[in-house]
């Protein structure tokens, strides 16, 4: 693994239906990230993490909720999927939370929700 | 509050002449401004960014911004455009928000260099 992983590619998910994004990154970054990205609107925060075992909401953080149970992993989840949740969401992750550091970012799961 | 604008939606520029990219931005404090660029289906990339000093960044690809602090801008340029540069580039702020460095992305601007 070099960077930053996320699973799957691509879903299409039945509205009602719990969906969890997975991400992993191998840099031992402190600082974890999820985004989703809609036309016209860029990239909106919706949880982050600043070191393992603490996280904070975003600016969309309805409907969503995750986890940091350790450095490497920060899986997103959609208790129960509805069709405004369709979108591409993008993990990242950045050395520091509190510093100057770019953030590094993964392939990105498009998810469709029916 | 902390904003990224990036007024233009597509930038046209041909082959060979130079780009501009616009961003303006609005932050309490020092700001750190950050480029990005995305290519079809991939995740975001990192340009440059400015975090103090010299107003005049250079980053990858031949790529450069300028700060100007009164202007509040962070304008992405590069001398002489390649096809290749056609992407889409997002501006980005990071700033304190209710105690927490967040970034601020702009919508983006989609740049299509033409043949």
């Amino acid at each position: 693994i070099a960077g930053i992983t996320q699973a799957p590619t691509s879903q299409i998910l039945a509205a009602g239906r719990r969906m969890t994004l997975r991400c992993t990154q191998d840099m031992r970054h402190n600082a974890m990230y999820w985004y989703r990205q809609d036309l016209g609107l860029g990239l909106r925060l919706i949880h982050y993490s600043n070191t393992a075992g603490t996280t904070g909401k975003g600016e969309v953080p309805d409907g969503y909720s995750v986890s940091r149970a350790n450095t490497d992993d920060f899986p997103l989840t959609l208790a129960s999927a509805v069709p405004s949740q369709t979108s591409v969401y993008f993990c990242a992750s950045s050395e520091q939370p509190t510093s100057a550091h770019e953030q590094f970012f993964g392939p990105g799961t498009r998810l469709t929700v029916l | 509050a902390q904003s990224v604008a990036q007024p233009e939606d597509q930038v046209n520029v041909a082959e060979g002449n130079p780009l501009t990219v616009k961003c303006t931005y609005s932050v309490s404090g020092n700001p750190y401004l950050f480029w990005y660029v995305q290519y079809p289906n991939r995740g975001l990339q990192f340009l440059l960014k400015y975090i103090t000093g010299d107003n005049l960044v250079k980053g990858s690809y031949g790529f450069e911004a300028e700060f100007n602090k009164s202007q509040t801008s962070f304008h992405l340029k590069k001398p002489s455009a390649l096809v290749s540069d056609s992407a889409l580039y997002f501006c980005a702020v990071r700033g304190l928000t209710s105690g927490t460095y967040k970034y601020i992305f702009g919508t983006g601007t989609r740049l299509k260099v033409l043949a």
